[in-house]
């Protein structure tokens, strides 16, 4: 059974970068036949898709956000990262991981539990 | 700024079919496959529905998929009282070079 842990400080200042990462346990973050995204969600919205990577090191982001985001994955830890930089109260979010599956024509399959950020002063 | 758009509540009395729908474009909906995830209040998302119409294990058959166009749908028949949440739809989108969510729908179980 896959499980993705998020973590990172739930309270970040305005202009910093926001760093999270997630703890993939019960499968591979190199497995070929997966990928892995962060997505977030302010309260009371929809979902907004931030970006993936896969195959190693491959990435796709947000085209809103591109210019602020990197997305990377520390193998020999099974860990996924993500940084924001020059945040505001806008990204103010739970962010949540997830994976991609092959078998599941890519639909995000598992999914962390979801970490609240808060952008403030 | 959701590319797709979802109706923002539906509801149905239990036992009651009730229908969701997603609109898009040609680049995500009209040439890609459709997802869809269930929310519970509190929780994480989960997939409902792959590839237009497909379930994953565990998922019941109450819930379907259809996708016509540049539109889909998600039907749940048999209306429970734990189908209460709020349903995403998703797809790729060939034009932004990522994925695309709906603007969500809150299911009410009257």
């Amino acid at each position: 059974q896959v499980q993705l842990q998020e973590s990172g400080p739930g309270l970040v200042k305005p202009s910093q970068t926001l760093s999270l990462t997630c703890t993939v346990s019960g499968g591979s973050i190199s497995s070929g036949s997966s990928f892995w995204s962060w997505i977030r969600q302010p309260a009371g919205k929809g979902l907004e898709w931030i970006g993936r990577i896969y195959n190693g090191g491959s990435t796709n982001y947000n085209p809103s956000l591109k210019s602020r985001v990197t997305i990377s994955v520390d193998t020999s830890k099974n860990q996924l990262s993500l940084k924001l930089s020059s945040v505001t109260a806008a990204d103010t979010a739970v962010y949540y991981c997830a994976r991609g599956a092959e078998y599941s024509a890519w639909g995000l399959d598992y999914w962390g539990q979801g970490t609240l950020v808060t952008v403030s002063s | 700024q959701s590319v797709l758009t979802q109706p923002p509540s539906a509801s149905g009395t239990p036992g009651q079919r009730v229908t969701i729908s997603c609109s898009g474009s040609s680049s995500n909906i009209g040439s890609n496959y459709v997802y869809w995830y269930q929310q519970l209040p509190g929780t994480a998302p989960r997939l409902l529905i792959y590839k237009n119409n497909q379930r994953p294990s565990g998922v019941p058959d109450r819930f379907s998929g259809s996708k016509s166009g540049t539109s889909a749908s998600l039907a749940i028949s048999g209306l429970r009282s734990e189908d209460e949440a709020d349903y995403h739809c998703a797809a790729w989108d060939d034009s932004l070079r990522g994925n695309v969510f709906g603007t969500g729908t809150k299911v009410t179980v009257l």
